[in-house]
């Protein structure tokens, strides 16, 4: 069975950083496309970003709003996916899900999520 | 980016109606169209993949269609646990886009 467990969030002021971890288990960590997915309340679901397995070459793809402030990547030794989230804003609050991304491009599994507070 | 735009935002319906929603995006993306039933409280599921493929473990009840670039989600006889919002997403490009969600709610 499938699972993807994040950890890291947390309350953290305006400017602030936090780094999320997703771990895999249940798949091969290392062969998976995995993405990030948050909820916040003003915007439903958005997609955050992209990395491809390292066999594939690793690359990452980001979401305007987050590019340049947010870095992902991947620790295949670990079965572990990160998020470093950088120069929070109030609009970052949300909970942020690690979902595979497979060859469709749909979010097949999901983690439960971490909630990330952004506030002074 | 393309654009999801889902109809409508929210719905009422009572336990055994057919329910529709509707998802437009703002270019082709041929058949490449997801939905995804999200709880509160739980993770995202995914229903239906590229438009019309009903996801392993899914209820038959659940259903998808196609047209140009208007997609639907139809539930052939609502039950009480399908009480919950409704996304659409486009796997067509990067970066991946969803609808702005409908939520479905049991009279």
């Amino acid at each position: 069975e499938v699972q993807l467990v994040e950890s890291g969030g947390g309350l953290v002021k305006p400017g602030g950083s936090l780094r999320l971890s997703c771990a895999g288990s249940g798949f091969t960590f290392s062969n998976a496309w995995m993405s990030w997915v948050r909820q916040t309340p003003g915007k439903g679901l958005e997609w955050l970003g992209r990395i491809k397995s390292t066999a594939t070459g690793g690359a990452i793809d980001y979401a305007a709003p987050v590019k340049g402030r947010f870095t992902i990547s991947r620790d295949d030794s670990e079965n572990t996916m990160y998020l470093q989230m950088n120069s929070l804003e109030i609009e970052d609050t949300g909970v942020y899900h690690c979902t595979t991304d497979n060859s469709l491009g749909t979010f097949d599994d999901w983690g439960q999520g971490s909630l990330v507070t952004v506030s002074s | 980016d393309i654009q999801m735009t889902q109809s409508p935002s929210s719905l009422s319906a009572s336990v055994g109606d057919s329910v529709t929603i509707t998802c437009r995006a703002s270019q082709s993306i041929t058949t490449y169209l997801n939905w995804y039933q999200k709880k509160p409280g739980e993770a995202p599921k995914l229903l239906i993949y590229t438009a019309y493929s009903l996801q392993s473990g899914a209820p038959s009840r659940f259903s998808g269609s196609a047209s140009g670039t208007d997609f639907t989600l139809s539930i052939s006889s609502l039950q009480p646990e399908d009480s919950a919002t409704y996304y659409c997403q486009q796997s067509y490009t990067i970066p991946r886009t969803f609808g702005q969600g409908t939520k479905v709610e049991i009279k």
